[in-house]
């Protein structure tokens, strides 16, 4: 199947972290990216990890890959009122296909 | 900057008015994509290009269509806009091999 799920909504407050959560149900996915989409904007790639890797530290983000559960998350630490956006994780089947499937976006609200 | 551009930004038509929104790209990248995203939903991918290779998605309306002149250039022509057709509408673009996907801003299409 092809389902990437995640929870809709995050409220957290400004200087905490927030984790981000994804499941998805292709054992094949070569890559797993986190993209941001602030309102009214296209997508911004944050980062993204290869199937092979369980961690990927890049600055205020971290993606945990489990890939036993199927389960990807995305840390973010000491969250800023800048990061409010909604947040799609996505996985790419295998090189070549050209092909996203999308998570169902979580919207991250920080409060001041 | 290299990059991926949409005009216009926003579009307003007539319900059955044909409408024609525009992607351009200085990536210089072998593939080009176009998603429909509706609000709060995740994008939709409705087809995309391999150099001059069309790759339709079986759910694809046939009201929908595309044409790349060339490598910097995608044009995603709405036949007959149906209400059912105001979205936000996302191009893509990557270079071959690779599935990183590089995001323009969208266009808002609105139709009256």
């Amino acid at each position: 199947g092809e389902d990437v799920e995640q929870s809709l909504f995050l409220s957290v407050r400004e200087g905490d972290s927030s984790v981000i959560n994804c499941t998805y149900t292709d054992s094949s996915s070569t890559y797993l990216y986190w993209y941001k989409q602030e309102p009214g904007a296209g997508l911004q790639l944050l980062t993204y990890i290869f199937s092979n890797m369980d961690m990927k530290q890049d600055q205020r983000l971290t993606v945990l890959l489990n890939k036993k559960d199927k389960h990807l998350s995305l840390r973010i630490a000491d969250t800023q009122t800048g990061d409010s956006a909604i947040y799609f994780c996505a996985e790419s089947i295998k090189p070549g296909t050209y092909k996203y499937i999308f998570g169902t976006g979580t919207r991250l609200k920080v409060l001041a | 900057d290299a990059m991926v551009i949409q005009n216009p930004r926003y579009q307003v038509t007539q319900f059955g008015k044909p409408v024609t929104l525009s992607c351009s790209q200085t990536l210089n990248h072998n593939v080009m994509y176009w998603y429909q995203q509706k609000s709060s939903q995740a994008p939709k991918l409705l087809f995309h290009y391999y150099d001059k290779d069309f790759n339709n998605e079986a759910d694809t309306p046939d009201n929908f269509q595309s044409r790349r002149p060339n490598t910097s250039f995608c044009f995603l022509d709405i036949r007959s806009p149906g209400l059912g057709d105001a979205a936000m509408y996302l191009c893509a673009t990557s270079r071959a091999h690779y599935n990183e996907q590089f995001f323009g801003p969208g266009t808002r299409l609105t139709v009256l």
